[in-house]
């Protein structure tokens, strides 16, 4: 069965600071994963994916994230956070299995203080 | 192109009454899939439709349906509302059932039943 976990419900950083959110995962097959991230009374905005090749992918408003298959994670960094990405930011993972749902991690609180 | 539209964004019902809430993906996109977000139980999934059919369910009880139009639009319906129906429910369409291929969210309906 496909897992995901966000060990961390809420993350605090100061404006400026790096910022990493932890993602774990647990899928058969090849995964696929995804962030996304949620703004107040909105839908979830796609921030990347990494379906295959390089490690580290780069992805929107600055953010990238680091497959690591061998820990089965994918944690979502960024080098210089903003008081504007403060959000709830959503992990998820796909099987590579044609037809396989989506399956989100709870979710983790990202509060950047200035 | 336009997004993923959800309609009502709001919407306030009595117990025991039933909802309707609408969907209309990206254009071309296919598949829809249906979210419930609360905050105790983060993201469920509650269906995906395909050229018209439903092809994954989560674990929802019946009075949980929905359909999907020839036109890829999208409805849900619940019926006998309960309070603890009171959610976010987000919609979201993709290209393909392809496992590459991600998500696109609309902005959600938030129903609330009282």
């Amino acid at each position: 069965a496909q897992s995901v976990a966000q060990p961390e419900d809420q993350v605090n950083v100061a404006e400026g600071n790096p910022l990493t959110v932890k993602c774990t995962y647990s899928v058969s097959g090849n995964p696929y994963l995804f962030w996304y991230v949620q703004y107040p009374n909105r839908g979830l905005q796609f921030l990347l994916k990494y379906i295959t090749g390089d490690n580290l992918v780069k992805g929107s408003y600055g953010f990238e994230a680091e497959f690591n298959k061998s820990q089965t994670s994918f944690h979502l960094k960024k080098p210089s956070a903003l008081v504007s990405d403060s959000a709830l930011y959503f992990c998820a993972v796909r099987g590579d299995n044609y037809g396989q749902n989506f399956v989100f991690g709870p979710g983790t609180r990202l509060s950047v203080l200035p | 192109k336009a997004g993923v539209t959800q309609t009502p964004r709001y919407l306030i019902k009595t117990r025991g009454q039933q909802v309707t809430l609408s969907c209309s993906p990206i254009s071309g996109h296919r598949s829809v899939s249906w979210y419930q977000q609360t905050p105790g139980q983060g993201l469920q999934f509650l269906f995906e439709y395909f050229s018209e059919t439903q092809r994954n369910k989560g674990n929802f009880p019946g009075r949980f349906s929905g359909r999907q139009f020839s036109n890829s639009r999208s409805e849900m319906n619940v019926s006998t509302l309960e309070l603890g129906d009171s959610a976010l429910y987000l919609c979201a369409s993709s290209l393909s059932r392809e496992s590459s291929y991600g998500y696109t969210f609309g902005s959600g309906t938030r129903l609330t039943v009282v």
